[in-house]
């Protein structure tokens, strides 16, 4: 079993729609889960991280952590052609290496 | 420049040439890292320097040897490669190792003939 575990897609939606991108992860110990985004030939990008369990929001962007169910949730308002690109998560803990998922494709429509 | 820059963007080359990689940071920090990013499968963890020393070796093969002189600069030398290398190659660095915030690099998309 891998350690983070996501969907690759591609996923494609219309442009105004809400996004909900996840991941699964094995490990009970991980304390720090991120999300990155990454554009075309270039690197990734962190766009936001959360530490333990709980809700973070910044902007159209809201990153969500239920330890419980070990469920890692991205969700995207009012999505726009520019958010298209794969998004990586991605969790570690203080022991451990940053594992990321592979990424999931996204593409929003205009 | 600023943030991670790496050279060159696109590498081709036989299997018996040496080539290295170039990164440079320019964001002052403290630990560096090489990452293997292969199609659909997730990033891969190959080094981290922290304070120019290295502090992780994830398992790969004698064939990849990085070099940090500096805080600012890592390479990555690259001799007798195998065409299951073929990949981008990935820096990023972090104010210290640990850290959540890594910066990446635009990367090199390196192919092996």
């Amino acid at each position: 079993q891998k350690e983070v575990e996501q969907d690759p897609g591609p996923l494609s939606v219309p442009e105004g729609a809400i996004v909900s991108l996840n991941c699964t992860y094995s490990n009970s110990a991980f304390q720090y889960f991120m999300w990155y985004r990454q554009y075309s030939r270039k690197g990734p990008e962190l766009l936001m991280y959360t530490y333990s369990s709980g809700n973070k929001e910044d902007g159209r962007f809201t990153a969500q952590v239920d330890k419980s169910s070990k469920y890692i949730s991205l969700f995207i308002r009012d999505s726009q052609p520019s958010d298209s690109a794969t998004y990586l998560c991605a969790s570690y803990s203080s022991a451990s290496k940053i594992i990321f998922g592979s990424g999931t494709r996204l593409s929003i429509r205009p | 420049e600023t943030g991670v820059t790496q050279t060159p963007r696109h590498l081709v080359m036989g299997m018996t040439n040496k080539k290295s990689l170039k990164c440079e940071q320019h964001l002052g920090h403290n630990a560096m890292y090489w990452y293997k990013q292969s199609a659909k499968k997730p990033l891969e963890l190959m080094f981290v320097y922290s304070l120019e020393e290295r502090v992780e070796n994830n398992s790969v093969p004698s064939r990849f040897s990085p070099e940090c002189p500096n805080s600012s600069h890592l390479f990555l030398h690259l001799h007798t490669l195998q065409p299951e290398d073929s990949a981008l190659y990935l820096c990023a660095s972090s104010q210290r190792r640990g850290g959540p915030e890594q910066y990446f690099g635009p990367g090199t998309r390196l192919t092996v003939t």
